[in-house]
This record gives C-alpha cells, sequence and structure tokens, in this order.
C-alpha cells in the first residue's frame, strides 16, 4: 500500500540556520502532497501542499516541491526561527481511496 | 468559528471499560476521518466517512471499535472493553466534498487513558 516515510528526529537547529526535512513516499499513483505542522499543545494545521508533479507548496517561508522522479517532497526553509519549533508531519493522499497518510514526524527544536 | 470539534478532551478509564468520543466537523464537510496518534509517532488512520457512508475501515483496527456518522453530520467512536494498548490521542478531521485538495482540517483531539 501506500505509504510515507521522513527523517527521523529530533532535530535541533539554531537560530537562522538552514533547515531540511526529508519526505519520500511510495504510491500506486499520483497523489497529493502535504506537510502538517503541530505546534506544542496545538493540533494539526496544513502547512503548505502540492498537487501534482513539479508543484512547489510554500507557506511562512517553508517550501517544498513534489518530485516524481524521486517520489519526494523535502520540506526547506532557509532561516529557521524560534516559533518554527514543532512536529512537522508529512502526508499523501491517495488519488484512488481519498484516504490521507501520515509519516511518523520530525520533531524541531530551533534554540536562540 | 466552527473549527472541528471533539469531546470529551480527556478521559481516563479503566480497563474493560467503553468509551465513547464525539466529533462534530465543519459544517459543509462531506468527509469525516479518525485517526489515532500515539506519542512520538505520526497520526495513523482508522476509518473515514463520505456523508453517511463509512467508505473504508483500517485492517489494524480491530472489532472492539466502531464508528458511526448517522446524519451525515457528527461522528462518534466507541471503543468496547478498552486495553491499555488503547491508550493513545484520537484525532477527528473533515475534509470538503470530493474534488477538493484532500486538505483535512484537524480537531485538538481526544485523549484516551486507559488504567
Amino acid at each position: 500500500g501506500d505509504s510515507v516515510t521522513q527523517m527521523e528526529g529530533p532535530v535541533t537547529l539554531s537560530e537562522e540556520a538552514f533547515l531540511t526535512i526529508n519526505c519520500t513516499y511510495t504510491a500506486t499513483g499520483y497523489p497529493s502532497l502535504f506537510w502538517y505542522v503541530q505546534y506544542p499543545g496545538e493540533g494539526l494545521q496544513l502547512l503548505l501542499k502540492a498537487t501534482k508533479a513539479d508543484d512547489k507548496g510554500s507557506n511562512k517561508g517553508f517550501e517544498a516541491t513534489y518530485r516524481k522522479e524521486t517520489t519526494s517532497f523535502h520540506l526547506e526553509k532557509g532561516s529557521v526561527q524560534v516559533s518554527d519549533s514543532a512536529v512537522y508531519f508529512c502526508a499523501s493522499r491517495e488519488t484512488s481511496y481519498d484516504k490521507v497518510i501520515f509519516g511518523p514526524g520530525t520533531s524541531l527544536s530551533v534554540i536562540p | 468559528d466552527t473549527g472541528v470539534s471533539q469531546n470529551p478532551r480527556h478521559k481516563i478509564t479503566k480497563r474493560g471499560q467503553n468509551v465513547t468520543f464525539r466529533c462534530d466537523p465543519i459544517s459543509e464537510h462531506n468527509r469525516l476521518y479518525w485517526y489515532r496518534q500515539t506519542l512520538g509517532q505520526g497520526p495513523e488512520f482508522l476509518t473515514y466517512f463520505q456523508n453517511e457512508a463509512q467508505l473504508e475501515k483500517s485492517r489494524l483496527l480491530s472489532d472492539r471499535f466502531s464508528a458511526e456518522r448517522p446524519k451525515g453530520s457528527f461522528s462518534t467512536l466507541e471503543i468496547q472493553r478498552t486495553e491499555q494498548g488503547d491508550s493513545a490521542m484520537y484525532l477527528c478531521a473533515s475534509s470538503p466534498r470530493v474534488g477538493s485538495d484532500g486538505e483535512l482540517f484537524f480537531g485538538e483531539g481526544s485523549r484516551l487513558t486507559v488504567l
């Protein structure tokens, strides 16, 4: 079945450092891809999305590009802030069943 | 704002008891999802509905779990004869009609502790 794999954490970065969180997916078709974020004490919320190959999703300085050839959707930010400390989940929506599958999450801590 | 609402937020129960969680989705969202999340893990799919129809149920879900969405609005998730392994956060999410990008809108979850 479809699945999502992402780099394990926790990841600790200094403020203004560059962030990359790797995500790869397996799917029989061409899923939509998402990054969700969970801030401490809050529910999951959508950070960005891409619905087809080569699309780039962006929000709050974060970006991710849908790479069909490498089945990847890596999350990047050029300069992280303390307020970016959260758990980040990569997810895919199966094209045939409309079910959304999540990766295990990557915890990010940004220190001043 | 009428976001996704879940009740109760916390439930502590003894092993063997039954528990029921309720989810009120965003109005006009016809798809509703239940997930389970344990510490340090991503949300694990349990089941989902389109309107009142339950379209898929995870094979990982035992027969002790049942979900309903009787009128295509709110949903309930019942766990019978709870076990300690059922302790987790139960998340509900809703999504607009078919053909949307599939973004899920999550509630804040219902945390279950089985003693």
